[in-house]
């Protein structure tokens, strides 16, 4: 069984440009949440997806956006980078809506 | 402010002793689970617990839900390096739907040979 895979795992980019993250699902998982963790914080929920749809989201602006594939693979998209986007991105995913997350081991996002 | 406030933020033992970690909160939860995440990689479920004052074990770990549903403790029994990592607790709050979890900010544990 392939768990959670997420790409790249580190990234560095300059303020003001646009990042997308990636990530491909647990085998059999429908259903995919992200969140951020900024350094020596706990992570915080940005949105899940649902068979292709925006199931609920946190308090993220606009400027986060997502994507979810019919093969369940998922994109994380920021536009107009600040330099509190800087943590690590973690992408989770789950075999239904209320089920367990599986996460995984993240992107580190440096804004500079 | 964080609406999952655990304590101790960071703790370093020798080997072989017990310790017991918390989660304080002032709002009640439906739901609470603990996590351990190590150094590049993800967190991993260790348990989830639903109804107050319910106690889990898993080997030497040992989880409480309290009774109001607003706290939570972690208590480890001959703590072991294997242990070490960042523990930490997420709720779900009963205006949530079950997937929105609120993490608190962890538990930094190290733990000595």
């Amino acid at each position: 069984e392939t768990g959670v895979t997420q790409s790249p795992t580190h990234l560095i980019k300059t303020r003001g440009q646009q990042v997308t993250l990636r990530c491909s699902s647990q085998s059999g998982h429908n259903t995919v949440s992200w969140y951020q963790q900024a350094l020596g914080q706990g992570p915080q929920f940005i949105f899940q997806y649902y068979r292709e749809e925006e199931n609920g989201r946190g308090n993220f602006p606009p400027r986060f956006s997502g994507l979810q594939f019919p093969n369940y693979s998922s994109e994380l998209n920021v536009n107009a980078l600040e330099l509190d986007d800087s943590a690590l991105y973690l992408c989770a995913s789950s075999f239904s809506r209320d089920s367990p997350l599986h996460f995984g081991n993240g992107t580190r996002l440096t804004v500079t | 402010t964080q609406l999952l406030e655990q304590s101790p933020q960071f703790l370093s033992i020798q080997e072989g002793e017990n310790l017991t970690v918390y989660c304080n909160s002032s709002s009640v939860f439906s739901s609470l689970q603990w996590y351990r995440q190590e150094p590049g990689e993800g967190p991993v479920l260790l348990v989830t617990v639903v109804t107050g004052g319910e106690v889990k074990k898993l080997k030497r770990l040992t989880f409480q839900f309290g009774d109001a549903r607003k706290d939570s403790s972690l208590h480890i029994t001959a703590a072991q390096p294997g242990d070490t990592g960042l523990y930490l607790c997420a709720g779900v709050r009963p205006e949530d739907s079950s997937y929105k979890l609120i993490f608190g900010s962890g538990t930094r544990l190290l733990v000595r040979p």
